[in-house]
C-alpha cells in the first residue's frame, strides 16, 4: 500500500533557486495538504486542496505555490529559495474535511536552504 | 498565545509507569480533537481521536474538558516502543485545516 508518496527525501538548494517538491496519493482522496515542520514545532499549514483544480492558502503561504490538476497529485513549488524555508515538509491526505476524517502523511521531505 | 499549547517535555519515565500529558486550545469553536504520535524523523500518525465522553483505546485514555478547553491522554504500563512525540490537534466544526500543537516528547527508560 503506497498510501501517501513524496519525492525527493532530502534536497539541498541554494538560496534563489527553486523547485517542486513531487505528491502523490493513491488511495482516492479528495482533500490533500502540504505541511512544514520546524525544528521543536508543530505543524504549519503551508496550502491545501479539497479536490482536482481547488487550492487555498493556509497559515504560511508565503513563498510558495501549488496545483491540483488531478486527485492523485498536489505538487508544491518553492520559488527562490530562502534559508527560512529550510524545514521538513509533509503531504497528507483525507478522504473528505479533516475534522472526522483520519489524515495520512507522506514520509517527509528534508530541504535545507543554504 | 498558541493556538494549541503543549508541554515540550521530555518526560523521561521508567518502563511500566503511567504518564499523561496535557494539551489546552484557545479556540472555543473548535470541535474536534486528536492525538497524533511522531516518531524520530518520522511523519505523525493517527493515534487516537478524542471524543467528549473520554475514550479509551488499550493502554491509552484520551479525555476532553470543554470548560477548561484542555485534552489529555493518559498512558499506562509505558513500553519502550512507546517513545515518540505526542502531538494535541484541533480542529473547528467546519475544519479545512487543523491546528498542531508542538508536541510532548516521550522517552520510556528500560
Amino acid at each position: 500500500n503506497a498510501g501517501v508518496t513524496q519525492t525527493p527525501k532530502f534536497r539541498i538548494l541554494k538560496i534563489g533557486q527553486s523547485m517542486t517538491l513531487q505528491c502523490t496519493q493513491d488511495m482516492n482522496h479528495n482533500y490533500m495538504y502540504w505541511y512544514r515542520q520546524d525544528p521543536g514545532m508543530g505543524l504549519k499549514l503551508i496550502y491545501y486542496s479539497v479536490g482536482a483544480g481547488i487550492t487555498d492558502k493556509g497559515e504560511v503561504p508565503n513563498g510558495y505555490n501549488v496545483s491540483r490538476s488531478t486527485t492523485e497529485d498536489f505538487p508544491l513549488r518553492l520559488e527562490l529559495a530562502a534559508p527560512s524555508q529550510t524545514s521538513v515538509y509533509f503531504c497528507a491526505s483525507s478522504y473528505s474535511g479533516p475534522a472526522g476524517n483520519t489524515i495520512y502523511f507522506g514520509e517527509g521531505s528534508w530541504l535545507t536552504v543554504v | 498565545r498558541k493556538e494549541v499549547e503543549q508541554d515540550p517535555g521530555p518526560f523521561n519515565v521508567p518502563e511500566g509507569a503511567t504518564v499523561a500529558f496535557n494539551c489546552t486550545y484557545s479556540n472555543s469553536a473548535s470541535q474536534s480533537f486528536f492525538w497524533y504520535r511522531q516518531d524520530c524523523r518520522k511523519e505523525p500518525k493517527l493515534l487516537m481521536s478524542v471524543y467528549s465522553s473520554g475514550n479509551e483505546d488499550g493502554r491509552f485514555t484520551a479525555q476532553l474538558n470543554r470548560a477548561s478547553q484542555y485534552i489529555s491522554l493518559l498512558i499506562r504500563d509505558s513500553k519502550l516502543s512507546d517513545s515518540a512525540t505526542y502531538l494535541c490537534v484541533a480542529a473547528p466544526g467546519s475544519a479545512r485545516q487543523l491546528t498542531f500543537g508542538s508536541g510532548t516528547q516521550l522517552t520510556v527508560l528500560p
